[in-house]
């Protein structure tokens, strides 16, 4: 049972163009949402994050975005650049009574082409 | 300040056998969760340890267990290890219990022959 969905294994973007990076859920429950990054031989490292009574959260290059009624959200990264390159997971939180897990999506694999 | 770190870095072990993965949190940090990530999928929830209590479990076999010492580092033991062990295994720390942003650590890399 995949409750977050990354369908897209990899993505190539040209250094400058606009990297955007999906992410579908299915569990009406989770309340945030967030994005980490993945290098080789390192752990995720948080990137961005959403309140799901947001749609949209902004951080310098790295803009999230929220379409609830579609259980969507993407990423967008502005203007994209070589240091980006890496695997992109897209978490959801679930919180209930203080237990709360975060449930990732497969990963995308973005390759920023100089 | 360090981040957090995990020991040891690389472990081969053989099916049936026992391992213990170790954790330190980031200073000041109480809530600790363990993930295992298998090759090509995304990190999977296996527990998470707050105050030393147990605030979640994902799910895995009762082979799996974890303990939070005083000093809010943590320990993951797998039982009769399987083939199907063998993953990446990552450690989170965070500040609070209700705080949703973790900091991971590089992970321990389990292989079981």
């Amino acid at each position: 049972d995949q409750q977050v969905k990354q369908n897209s294994p990899s993505l190539s973007v040209q250094e400058g163009r606009i990297s955007i990076l999906n992410c579908d859920y299915t569990n009406s429950m989770f309340d945030y949402f967030l994005w980490y990054k993945k290098y080789p031989a390192e752990g995720p490292t948080f990137l961005i994050s959403i309140s799901s009574i947001k749609d949209k959260n902004e951080d310098g290059r790295f803009t999230v975005f929220l379409n609830k009624s579609a259980k969507h959200l993407s990423l967008h990264i502005v203007p994209s650049q070589p240091g980006d390159s890496a695997v992109y997971f897209c978490a959801a939180r679930i919180s209930n009574f203080g237990n709360e897990k975060l449930t990732f999506g497969t990963g995308t694999r973005l390759t920023i082409i100089p | 300040d360090a981040g957090v770190t995990q020991s040891p870095t690389h472990l081969i072990k053989t099916r049936g056998q026992h391992v213990t993965l170790r954790c330190s949190p980031i200073s000041g940090h109480k809530s600790v969760s363990w993930y295992q990530q298998v090759l090509g999928q995304g990190p999977q929830f296996i527990f998470q340890y707050y105050e030393k209590e147990e605030r979640g479990r994902g799910n895995f076999p009762d082979r799996f267990s974890a303990r939070q010492f005083p000093n809010y580092s943590s320990e993951l033991n797998v039982n009769a290890l399987l083939l199907g062990d063998s993953a990446l295994y990552l450690c989170a720390s965070k500040t609070r219990d209700s705080s949703y942003e973790q900091y991971f650590g590089p992970g321990t890399r389990l292989t079981v022959t």
